[in-house]
């Protein structure tokens, strides 16, 4: 299995509060990715960074904001959280973009 | 950037049936096609590709063909397992970003 981990594995919130959810590997590989997944709506991307510093936005990034300040981790904040982020988040790395490999996810709940 | 239509779930079949889940998409050029799984509580972890028109992708007993004359790559299986139950999703990249679009997936559940 690739080295990618996700902390918290688990989140209870309350609205208004910023998380700030992490992805860890230990593969060396460039891009890194964060989707959400929701019943209906599949997986969608939020934000993904093919370097250190550099990051770009996927298709629902509103509310939300990463860094990348080392290879290894990639951060995903919510400036301020709210019940429509409830959701399963997983980070995924790959070297190519396209065999990507996914983390276990992380639950958010917000109250 | 590409889309991709995939036949709504959920599919059920009972075990050793023959099994195909349809996808197709919109793209530029002729990119490479993938098809990732997701069992129950688990990350998605690709499955198979096609990296050209014709190729045809295999992994576990799934099969996929690049058409694309029909812009098609339908997922088959010949005799499905229990094991098999799991969610599917037709990838194709998204030209736009370097990323993948991933469909909403279809989930397939095999009765024994």
């Amino acid at each position: 299995d690739a080295g990618i981990t996700q902390s918290p594995r688990h989140k209870v919130t309350e609205t208004g509060t910023p998380v700030t959810l992490r992805c860890h590997q230990t593969e060396n590989h460039r891009y890194m990715y964060w989707y959400r997944q929701d019943p209906g709506h599949g997986l969608r991307l939020i934000h993904y960074s093919y370097g250190v510093k550099d990051t770009d936005k996927g298709e629902v990034s509103d509310g939300y904001s990463v860094s990348r300040s080392k290879t290894e981790d990639f951060l995903l904040t919510l400036e301020s959280a709210t019940s429509s982020q409830t959701s399963v988040y997983f980070c995924a790395i790959s070297e190519d973009v396209y065999e990507q490999y996914f983390g276990p996810g992380t639950r958010l709940t917000v109250t | 950037g590409n889309s991709v239509t995939q036949m709504e779930g959920p599919v059920t079949l009972s075990e050793e049936a023959f099994l195909t889940i349809n996808c197709t998409y919109t793209a530029t050029g002729y990119p490479s096609l993938f098809w990732y799984v997701q069992y129950p509580g688990e990350g998605l972890q690709l499955l198979l590709k096609a990296t050209k028109a014709d190729d045809k992708g295999s992994n576990k007993g799934f099969e996929a063909t690049y058409r694309k004359e029909t812009t098609s790559f339908h997922l088959e299986k010949g005799s499905v397992q229990v094991s098999d139950s799991a969610v599917y999703f037709c990838a194709p990249p998204d030209t736009g970003r370097r990323a993948l679009t991933f469909g909403s997936g279809t989930r397939l559940q095999v009765q024994p």
